[in-house]
């Protein structure tokens, strides 16, 4: 079965420090992989999406993920890490006809 | 930028009752999904609804849940008769064409508690 691991329940990191969450994911086939963040009380907020192509993704608020094929992994990151960045961020990937499968979800929590 | 819109935000229910969560999709979108997550965990798959008949379910997507897309924009989970384990944030979502390459717009949710 399709799936994508997020060993990390909660990634902690200093404002302007840079950022890692990471995910790993097993399908059959070539993925499709997406991360999305979740504010409190808010929904799912799309930020990039890796189809096809550059294996460095680069998409919404400064983030960016790279595809790693060897390694089955789709880390996101970012450069310097901002307080607003604090959030619930979660790895997916399409698997069968269209719908997604998301990791569990790991908090970020960024220090002033 | 368009937006998939979800009403209610929250809503409470008693245990036996039947709720309604209301979604409207991208106008132009064609395929729609439900997903639920469980406070602070994982985000769970329901359905997927493609051409007004259901593509594909869960197993958490058990008799008590019915979809319907009862006229051209709006697209409603109906759970018959909820129970505490109901309880949970549900997300209605849409993708213009094949998902894996148009990405998915989420909506902001329902709240749903049973009490």
């Amino acid at each position: 079965a399709q799936s994508v691991a997020q060993p990390e329940d909660q990634v902690n990191v200093a404002e302007g420090n840079p950022l890692t969450v990471k995910c790993t994911y097993s399908v059959s086939g070539n993925p499709y992989l997406f991360w999305y963040v979740q504010y409190p009380n808010r929904g799912l907020q799309f930020l990039l999406k890796y189809i096809t192509g550059d294996n460095l993704v680069k998409g919404s608020y400064g983030f960016e993920a790279e595809f790693n094929k060897s390694q089955t992994s789709f880390h996101l990151k970012k450069p310097s890490a901002l307080v607003s960045d604090s959030a619930l961020y979660f790895c997916a990937v399409n698997t069968g006809f269209q719908k997604l499968v998301f990791g569990t979800g790991t908090r970020l929590l960024v220090s002033p | 930028e368009p937006e998939v819109t979800q009403t209610p935000s929250h809503q409470v229910t008693q245990m036996g009752q039947e709720v309604i969560l209301r979604c409207v999709p991208i106008s132009n979108h064609l395929y729609f999904y439900w997903y639920r997550q469980i406070l602070g965990q994982k985000v769970e798959f329901l359905v997927s609804f493609y051409n007004n008949e259901i593509s594909e379910k869960s197993e958490i997507f058990d008799d008590q849940f019915s979809v319907e897309r009862p006229d051209g924009s709006n697209f409603t989970l109906k759970i018959r008769s909820t129970k505490l384990e109901d309880s949970a944030m549900y997300f209605c979502a849409s993708t213009g064409g094949a998902g894996r390459v148009g990405g998915y717009t989420f909506g902001s949710g329902t709240r749903l508690t049973v009490v």
